[in-house]
């Protein structure tokens, strides 16, 4: 595998099941990323971690639960979603010097989550 | 708060005609700017980036140019062809990593 990679592609799930989307990146990046990208709205940043921790949090509401218990490996835990949800949920990476946001960001192929 | 805006949202030229996509930005205080492409259903694939201290970078057929000051981007495709066919979106970075992206422009190119 290179790159960035996500499963599952796509998900289909109820407003009561929990789920978890996964993101490896095998770039040897120290940031990574969760965003949103919803229909006709431009993409949204979510989650920011650097060398495991959550720098960055942009107002997200806590159904949505980031994990990342390594540099390389990002989840992305779900439960109790709204149908206003359903999105690609895409996953970047990124080499980064003290968090400057100086260098090129990697993503990801992207999950599209429905939620009935 | 930063706002960015791509215009036009839709862009439709034969094949093998130049063009220009043009994005802007209302705060210069950014550290970079990072043009993307993302086809139908896709993820991103990162076309140039360019520090908030350059004024362009080239790859290829494409040429991104930067006015920080004036708060504007272009991305020039030269002699364009069926496969550049795709919605090319901006982004810059404003502090601690956060990408702001327009809304893109959805790109057309007949054969």
């Amino acid at each position: 595998e290179t790159g960035v990679t996500q499963t599952p592609r796509h998900l289909v799930m109820g407003m009561t099941n929990k789920k978890s989307l996964k993101c490896e990146q095998h770039l040897g990046h120290n940031a990574m990323y969760w965003y949103k990208q919803s229909a006709k709205k431009p993409l949204e940043l979510m989650f920011v971690y650097n060398f495991k921790e959550q720098t960055e949090n942009n107002s997200v509401p806590s159904r949505f639960s980031p994990e990342c218990p390594n540099s390389s490996h990002l989840f992305l835990h779900l439960h109790t979603l709204q149908p206003e949800d359903s999105a690609l949920y895409l996953c970047a990476s990124s080499q980064e010097v003290v968090g400057l946001g100086l260098n090129e960001q990697f993503f990801g192929p992207g999950t599209r989550l429905t939620v009935l | 708060k930063q706002e960015v805006t791509q215009i036009p949202a839709a862009l439709s030229v034969p094949e093998g005609e130049n063009l220009v996509l043009n994005c802007s930005f209302t705060d210069s205080a950014i550290y970079n700017l990072q043009w993307f492409r993302q086809d139908p259903g896709k993820g991103l694939t990162s076309l140039l980036l360019i520090q908030s201290s350059q004024r362009e970078q080239t790859s290829g057929r494409l040429n991104a140019s930067l006015d920080k000051s004036s708060g504007r981007s272009t991305l020039y495709i030269a002699a364009s062809q069926p496969g550049d066919s795709a919605t090319y979106l901006c982004a810059v970075v404003q502090g601690a990593q956060k990408l702001v992206f327009g809304q893109g422009t959805r790109l057309t190119i007949n054969p």
